[in-house]
């Protein structure tokens, strides 16, 4: 089942902070996003397992709240570059596939 | 290290028509994964192959298939084209198979059928 992301569209004004968020009705074991530029491939972020920690990558993380089956990611002070859609793709314990969400589009402006 | 690549870039087909995509995945991962992406929407898994077997698929039917290669390469082959087909199909590349593994995406074929 797709997991479902919230907000569907975001704009923020350049160094301004924004939350995506993700979840699922299904129990998961592991979280993946990635952002996705126009006309481009999906390019990979991070990814986050059961009993992991929280992850960073500079100025983007995210965490995994496994009891609630929810995955945040955490953009602050955004740059102009991090505009796009950003998936959320979720796997489950033995399973061999990613579904991914309908997206999040994320535009930055000056 | 070479990442993935895809062939061909665009391909326009006409409905009834058969299609046939290729993949190279990145060096030293045995596993590749196809998806469907229509416009607006997330990438929608078609399925997955892991040493040259057929891993497991989505909700696509037969006249979606595919094949793996020695070299870890794959075909992802579309028979009976409908209108419906036209997306972008990216194929992604693991290390191995599970859902604990970092996909790397290729940079998709677009596909129209008119």
């Amino acid at each position: 089942q797709q997991p479902v992301q919230s907000p569907q569209a975001v704009i923020l004004r350049e160094g301004e902070d924004a939350v995506i968020n993700c979840s699922s009705s299904k129990a998961l074991y592991s979280v993946h996003w990635y952002r996705q530029k126009h006309g481009e491939a999906p390019v990979f972020l991070m990814i986050l397992l059961k009993g992991g920690e929280q992850k960073g990558h500079e100025k983007i993380s995210a965490s995994f709240n496994e009891k609630k089956q929810q995955s945040s990611l955490y953009l602050t002070a955004s740059q102009l570059s991090y505009s796009g859609t950003y998936f959320c793709g979720t796997g489950r314990a033995g399973g061999f596939k990613t579904i991914f969400g309908a997206g999040t589009r994320l535009f930055v402006k000056a | 290290e070479t990442g993935v690549t895809q062939s061909p870039t665009h391909l326009i087909k006409t409905r009834g028509q058969q299609v046939t995509l290729r993949c190279s995945s990145q060096s030293g991962h045995n596993t590749v994964s196809w998806y469907q992406q229509a416009l607006g929407q997330g990438p929608q898994f078609i399925f997955q192959y892991y040493r040259e077997e057929e891993n497991g698929r989505g909700n696509f039917p037969p006249r979606f298939s595919g094949l793996q290669f020695p070299n870890y390469s794959s075909e992802l082959n579309v028979n009976a084209l409908e209108l419906d087909d036209s997306a972008l199909y990216l194929c992604a590349s693991s290390l191995t198979s599970g859902a604990y593994n970092e996909q790397f995406f290729g940079p998709g074929t677009r596909l129209t059928v008119l």
